[in-house]
């Protein structure tokens, strides 16, 4: 049971441009959502959050989109670079809870010069 | 600023061995989480530690697997009689309780560590 859905395995953008991560959830006691960045053979780097209450994060290149009504959300980083190349993992947690994340399978974003 | 830090990076046991992993979080937090990715796959959660408190240990296989997070000291992760599917990366997190108004009630984001890559023969 996928509560956290990352359905594109992997992506490929030029560098500049936009890199759109998509991510969908099933259960709609998730309250606050989190993007982290991983590279091979270390551990999950967090990049960005949102609660529930917001529809709109931005952090630098980084800017974190949550559509309640359709369970969705998205991480946009404008403009891509490199360096972005890694795989982004979707995390969710749920109000009450103990705080557990459960996270998407990921996707792999490869960023070409 | 030190962060989570994790040893051994990798491990290699034989079946049927035990394997030890730990886990010192980062200065002033006081949660620790343990996390385990099979290959192709996301993070799956496993236990939820205070000092000296499980706190939620619901996604910890029922045998051979416990967790500690004594008083002094880095949290341990233990495996009894490895076998070969324990093969993964373990990683363990760490949060400080931080009080969020907008969710009402406490609010962590977690930090990870490296990982240890756990190979079972």
């Amino acid at each position: 049971d996928q509560q956290v859905k990352q359905n594109s395995p992997s992506l490929s953008v030029q560098e500049g441009r936009i890199s759109i991560l998509n991510c969908d959830y099933t259960n709609s006691m998730f309250d606050y959502f989190l993007w982290y960045k991983k590279y091979p053979a270390e551990g999950p780097t967090f990049l960005i959050s949102i609660s529930s209450i917001k529809d709109k994060n931005e952090d630098g290149r980084f800017t974190v989109f949550l559509n309640k009504s359709a369970k969705h959300l998205s991480l946009h980083i404008v403009p891509s670079q490199p360096g972005d190349s890694a795989v982004y993992f979707c995390a969710a947690s749920m109000k009450g809870g103990s705080e557990k994340l459960v996270f998407g399978k990921g996707t792999k974003l490869t960023v070409n010069p | 600023n030190a962060g989570v830090m994790q040893n051994p990076r990798h491990l290699v046991r034989r079946r049927g061995q035990e394997a030890r992993l730990r886990c010192s979080p980062m200065k002033g937090h006081s949660h620790v989480y343990w996390y385990r990715q099979l290959p192709e796959e996301g993070l799956k959660f496993m236990v939820y530690l205070q000092k000296e408190n499980i706190i939620d240990e619901s996604g910890m296989p029922k045998e051979r697997f416990s967790a500690e997070f004594p008083k002094e000291g880095p949290s341990i992760l233990r495996i009894q009689q490895v076998v070969r599917g324990d093969s993964a990366a373990y990683f363990c997190a760490s949060s400080p309780l931080v009080s969020n108004h907008e969710r009402g009630y406490y609010q962590e984001t977690q930090y990870f560590g490296p990982g240890t890559r756990l190979l079972v023969l």
